[in-house]
């Protein structure tokens, strides 16, 4: 099973600063690497795929990059929408597919 | 663009069983990978399993084998998600979600609205 391991566990972010959130594998996975968002009482929402691809309808100031065990996930500017907790999940090698604990971005 | 709607929450006690439901409207039914993941209270995501329609079977997580059958109705674009001998564990909200082609599993890109089962006694 691949372990998916996110850091950090909280990020206080002001904003429109940037954050940056990290995402590990403890094998490779190629690109096959989704970001996710998830609100309050909401439903998660598939941000990014392929490592680096927008979803549909996902604003540019989100994007993500690596490939085989590091990736990242970059906000550019946060908004006030974007507090969030952000989940990564590798979709290389299953079953099972994977999640990361998540990364919680709160209001500094 | 796809929608899943799933069952009502359900309150259960321990060692019954559960099913939900989750209606595929506006797709075509074996376009495309059902995916079942669960977020217990305050948690983060666990994938159970998913079915493929294209293999016809389901494919679950080791930790879910002998207590979990995952199944679909293509004539009801229904798929379900059956979990036995439940414990107090096991209460969580439950998702379906799909993935975006029937031959593999992959990322999710359209998630059911979640069904609250809880295990009390």
């Amino acid at each position: 099973e691949v372990v998916m391991t996110q850091s950090p566990a909280t990020l206080s972010v002001s904003p429109g600063e940037r954050a940056t959130l990290s995402c590990r594998a403890s094998q490779s996975v190629n690109s096959n690497l989704a970001w996710y968002q998830q609100k309050p009482g909401q439903t998660p929402r598939l941000l990014i795929y392929g490592a680096s691809t927008r979803a549909t309808g996902i604003p540019a100031r989100f994007s993500g990059s690596g490939s085989g065990t590091e990736f990242t996930l970059t906000i550019s500017s946060l908004q006030s929408e974007d507090f969030a907790v952000y989940y990564c999940q590798q979709y290389d090698d299953w079953p099972p597919l994977t999640f990361g604990g998540g990364t919680k971005v709160e209001i500094k | 663009q796809v929608q899943l709607v799933q069952s009502g929450a359900e309150v259960k006690k321990p060692g019954s069983s559960v099913k939900v439901s989750c209606k595929a409207l506006g797709d075509t039914f074996r376009s495309f990978a059902v995916s079942w993941v669960r977020q217990a209270p305050g948690q983060g995501l666990e994938w159970m399993g998913g079915i493929v329609p294209v293999f016809g079977t389901s494919n679950n997580a080791q930790k879910f084998q002998g207590r979990i059958t995952i199944t679909a109705d293509e004539s009801t674009t229904t798929t379900y998600m059956e979990l036995s001998s439940l414990t107090y564990d096991d209460t969580a909200v439950y998702y379906c979600a799909r993935g975006p082609r029937p031959v593999g599993l992959e990322y999710l890109d359209s998630w059911g609205q979640g069904t609250l089962v809880t295990v009390s006694s």
